[in-house]
């Protein structure tokens, strides 16, 4: 499995756009990129998912480079509410997930 | 609605004790799943089955047990062999290709 990895922590302020960038240098073909939102005492929940380019939804956008051995993920205007812990997540066949430190994204007013 | 329920919220064990974690999906997902979160970490996979009547040891299995003998449930039990059982435990499931689902979670402390 390719292991992942992302910034510890990071801060931002409420109506700033935020990228958490995570690695992934061994990303295998069949492989997608995939990120998760914890708030604390819940389990986390999908946000978006993506193999390659540009993936966008209601909630956020995720960059993928040509050679996929890093994705971004993208969130605009961020709200007291999107302060949570991020996972990156590497994954093929679904059949296992692993979930790494994540990166605590920290809004501040 | 569909999901996925974990049960009880908060439970409270002596030492010595074996503790059973309850987790039902009704999404009619095949795989489902068993994670432990310490303070301030991420997720590790104690548990995972495929299909029914089959499951598979996670990274850290020692010290707890499954079952799956219906689809929609994926019970944990906690044995008194696990030396450091307090934590938040998390059940998640996913059918074919998707993302995981999780639940709510259970809080579980040694008293």
């Amino acid at each position: 499995l390719a292991k992942t990895t992302q910034p510890i922590s990071m801060d931002s302020y409420e109506g700033q756009e935020v990228n958490i960038t995570c690695s992934h240098n061994n990303i295998a073909t069949n492989d997608y990129i995939t990120w998760y939102q914890q708030f604390p005492s819940q389990g986390p929940r999908f946000i978006i998912q993506g193999y390659k380019t540009k993936v966008t939804n209601e909630v956020a956008s995720l960059f993928i480079p040509a050679d996929r051995k890093s994705s971004t993920l993208s969130l605009p205007r961020v709200s007291l509410s999107d302060t949570a812990v991020y996972y990156c997540l590497v994954e093929n066949n679904f059949n296992k997930f692993y979930f790494g430190s994540g990166t605590k994204l920290n809004v501040k007013p | 609605d569909g999901g996925i329920t974990q049960s009880p919220k908060y439970l409270f064990r002596k030492e010595g004790q074996n503790v059973t974690l309850s987790c039902e999906q009704n999404l009619n997902h095949d795989a489902m799943y068993w994670y432990r979160q310490d303070p301030g970490q991420g997720l590790r996979l104690i548990y995972y089955s495929q299909i029914v009547n089959d499951f598979q040891k996670g990274d850290i299995a020692e010290g707890y047990s499954v079952s799956r003998e219906k689809k929609e449930s994926f019970p944990l039990t906690v044995t008194s062999a696990q030396k450091n059982p307090t934590a938040f435990y998390l059940c998640a499931s996913n059918g074919p290709n998707t993302e995981a689902f999780f639940g709510q979670g259970t809080r579980l402390t040694v008293v």
